[in-house]
């Protein structure tokens, strides 16, 4: 069983498409985070949910909405995506004894 | 100042040696540290974990932790080519409660 499971696996779409990106994990953590990974590998932080609560926004243009309709799932829903959004966007589940990442997004403005 | 940061890569060690990873934090009350590893094209998978001063060892991986210092060390024993990967040092706590904040990795080869 996949214990972070993220769909889809790769997402090409034009400028100024709506996409979202689902994410589920079965190990019972109560937080749930997204991360974005930029062409230099460098992981940064976007949001964060506790069972259901949104705790962290980071500096992240509001086109980004993440959604979670339950603990088990975390959503993340683009609006009007830009070139600029290309990246590879994992999410992660976890407490203080560490995250466990899902396989990643891939997604490709064109 | 980066909040954590890693030594500047790539690092090629040879086969069978030891390969040292290296890490600094600026929030000084960071609470929990962490190494990653993460193979192209694949996410980054926890190998390591440390939240008091000293050394943890796990098989050929050692974590060493100095808070006073604010750094945390990766070493990896008898280095094997399946060990090339970017290594990942992630910090928790602090002002930063509640999420884990990385550096910006270092790229390992290991060379047969």
């Amino acid at each position: 069983d996949t214990a972070v499971s993220q769909t889809p696996k790769y997402l090409v779409t034009q400028m100024g498409n709506d996409k979202s990106i689902k994410c589920e994990q079965n190990l019972g953590h109560d937080t749930m985070y997204w991360y974005k990974q930029d062409s230099k590998k460098f992981l940064k932080i976007m949001f964060s949910y506790n069972n259901k609560e949104l705790i962290i926004n980071e500096t992240v243009p509001n086109r980004f909405s993440p959604k979670s309709p339950d603990k088990a799932h975390l959503n993340l829903h683009i609006n009007s995506l830009e070139l600029g959004d290309s990246a590879v966007y994992f999410c992660a589940s976890g407490d203080r004894g560490g995250y466990t990442f899902g396989s990643g997004t891939r997604l490709t403005v064109v | 100042q980066k909040e954590v940061e890693q030594n500047s890569g790539p690092l090629s060690v040879p086969e069978g040696a030891i390969a040292s990873l290296n890490c600094t934090y600026s929030d000084r009350g960071s609470q929990s540290f962490f190494w990653y590893r993460q193979y192209s094209g694949k996410s980054p998978e926890l190998i390591m974990s440390i939240y008091s001063n000293g050394d943890k060892e796990d098989g050929r991986f050692t974590a060493q932790l100095n808070k006073a210092s604010q750094y945390v060390s990766l070493l990896i024993r008898d280095s094997q080519p399946s060990d090339s990967a970017t290594y990942l040092c992630a910090v928790s706590g602090g002002t930063s409660y509640g999420k884990l904040t990385f550096g910006q990795g270092t790229i390992l080869t290991v060379h047969p």
